[in-house]
């Protein structure tokens, strides 16, 4: 099955930039991984989908135009542009995988822990 | 509006039993596919059970045979039967939909259930 690995934090100062980096294990290059925003005390909020191609069908209700996907090789990227207050959360990646059997499961990252400066 | 809310969430102690509940409203609970994801303190997510909009049932390796994930359609309620708990299933217990669509991340998420297994 595939491992998800994320750095455990980041930081960026309001109004600056920064790419969360979620690595898939070798071999699962052409899997697609979703991100979700966890603000302290709610639970995880979709938003969206990254494959190599770029973003995914759509993305979650309410995410500002600021976020934005890539996908290369094994890494899936998570940019925020213009980071503001309310972007200070955790930022988990998820895939599923079907391993012949027939049910899919869940992997996720270790999630990475966003400061705003 | 779609919304989970999950209940049930407590002390309980190494062995005993708990029965988690997630209460779903804008959507029906038995037309979707539906899960637990877990997070244990200072970690990350991991899932745990998946019931099919057919009735099939999966679990995740480290609680096959003591989960048991149901629901009740006359309620739109999701239940997981915890038996046999043990310290490491110490968690925030969320309830989750896969999304109906051709995409099947999951959309939305409760608020979390804390589930504590201590002596």
């Amino acid at each position: 099955q595939p491992v998800l690995t994320q750095p455990p934090s980041a930081s960026a100062s309001l109004g600056a930039s920064v790419t969360l980096t979620c690595t898939l294990s070798s071999g699962y290059s052409n899997y697609k991984v979703d991100w979700y925003q966890q603000r302290p005390g709610k639970g995880p909020r979709f938003v969206m989908r990254v494959g190599t191609g770029g973003i995914v069908g759509s993305k979650g209700d309410g995410i500002p135009d600021r976020f934005s996907v890539l996908g290369s090789g094994l890494n899936r990227y998570l940019t925020i542009k213009n980071i503001q207050e309310e972007d200070e959360s955790d930022y988990h990646c998820g895939a599923d995988h079907g391993s012949g059997s027939n049910f899919v499961y869940w992997v996720f990252g270790g999630g990475t822990k966003l400061t705003v400066l | 509006e779609v919304q989970l809310v999950e209940s049930g969430g407590g002390l309980v102690q190494p062995g005993g039993s708990l029965r988690l509940s997630c209460a779903a409203s804008g959507f029906t609970v038995s037309s979707n596919y539906m899960s637990w994801v877990r997070q244990a303190p200072g970690k990350g997510l991991e899932w745990v059970s998946v019931i099919y909009s057919g009735g099939s049932t999966y679990y995740a390796d480290s609680v096959k045979g003591r989960f048991t994930i149901s629901r009740d359609n006359s309620k739109n309620t999701l239940y997981l039967q915890m038996n046999s708990l043990r310290a490491e299933d110490t968690a925030v217990y969320y309830c989750a939909r896969e999304a109906p669509t051709e995409y099947n991340w999951f959309d939305p998420w409760g608020q979390g259930t804390l589930v504590t297994v201590s002596s």
